[in-house]
């Protein structure tokens, strides 16, 4: 399995509700950052987050890192019908200048 | 400030043709990465590279891919014989320097689809 998987796959939430994804991985990382990616389209930086950091805030969004277990998760509040998108995380591992992406998350916002 | 710019958008190319994606960084911006990402998956890193320079192409195809990133103009993502397995989205990113342990982020294009007939 590849660094940096997302879960669940596909969440499907009603307009308002809170959607909560996960991302674990395997390696020592610098950074771990989550992107939105809507279909077609091409990926938007939603929020870094450094390995020496627990939790950040960005608007609606909030993510959270434990090293200890190797994992994140992205929970975006008060979900609006745009939100919809895939989700992806992308963890910087110590050694490298490369990014790896996990699989992905697709969230469905019904409005 | 313009962002990462991608042509063409939309590339159809029939088998055994070569196709050619083109990338021009954010201004300021002397770090490139492609990736490749197929129908339903994330994003698979191909190559890191500077000006003039691969970096790392631990993600290439040993066949048929190249890329470089010459002193002038765009990185050029370059694809030969093309074959159907090649059909996905190719997107370019840029960073101001290599070293993320700072913080840096590195920021996308629209990519490029595309399609082997």
């Amino acid at each position: 399995s590849q660094q940096g998987e997302e879960d669940p796959q596909a969440l499907s939430i009603q307009e308002g509700e809170n959607a909560t994804m996960n991302c674990s991985y395997k390696t020592s990382i610098n950074n771990l950052q989550w992107y939105r990616q809507n279909s077609g389209r091409g990926l938007v930086h939603l929020i870094l987050i450094r390995s020496n950091e627990r939790e950040k805030h960005s608007g609606r969004l909030r993510v959270t890192l434990d090293t200890s277990k190797k994992s994140s998760s992205l929970l975006i509040t008060a979900s609006r019908a745009a939100d919809t998108a895939s989700y992806f995380c992308a963890t910087d591992r110590a050694a490298g200048n490369k990014l790896t992406f996990g699989g992905g998350t697709r969230v469905l916002v019904k409005p | 400030n313009a962002g990462v710019m991608q042509n063409p958008r939309h590339l159809v190319r029939r088998r055994g043709q070569e196709a050619r994606l083109r990338c021009s960084p954010m201004k300021g911006h002397s770090h490139v990465y492609w990736y490749r990402q197929l129908p339903e998956e994330g994003l698979k890193f191909m190559v890191y590279l500077q000006k003039e320079n691969i970096i790392d192409e631990s993600g290439m195809p040993k066949e048929r891919f190249s890329a470089e990133f010459p002193k002038e103009g765009p990185s050029i993502l370059r694809i030969q014989q093309v074959v159907r397995g090649d059909s996905a989205a190719y997107f370019c990113a840029s960073s101001p320097s290599g070293s993320r342990s700072s913080g840096n982020t590195i920021y996308f294009g629209e990519g490029s689809w595309l399609t082997v007939v």
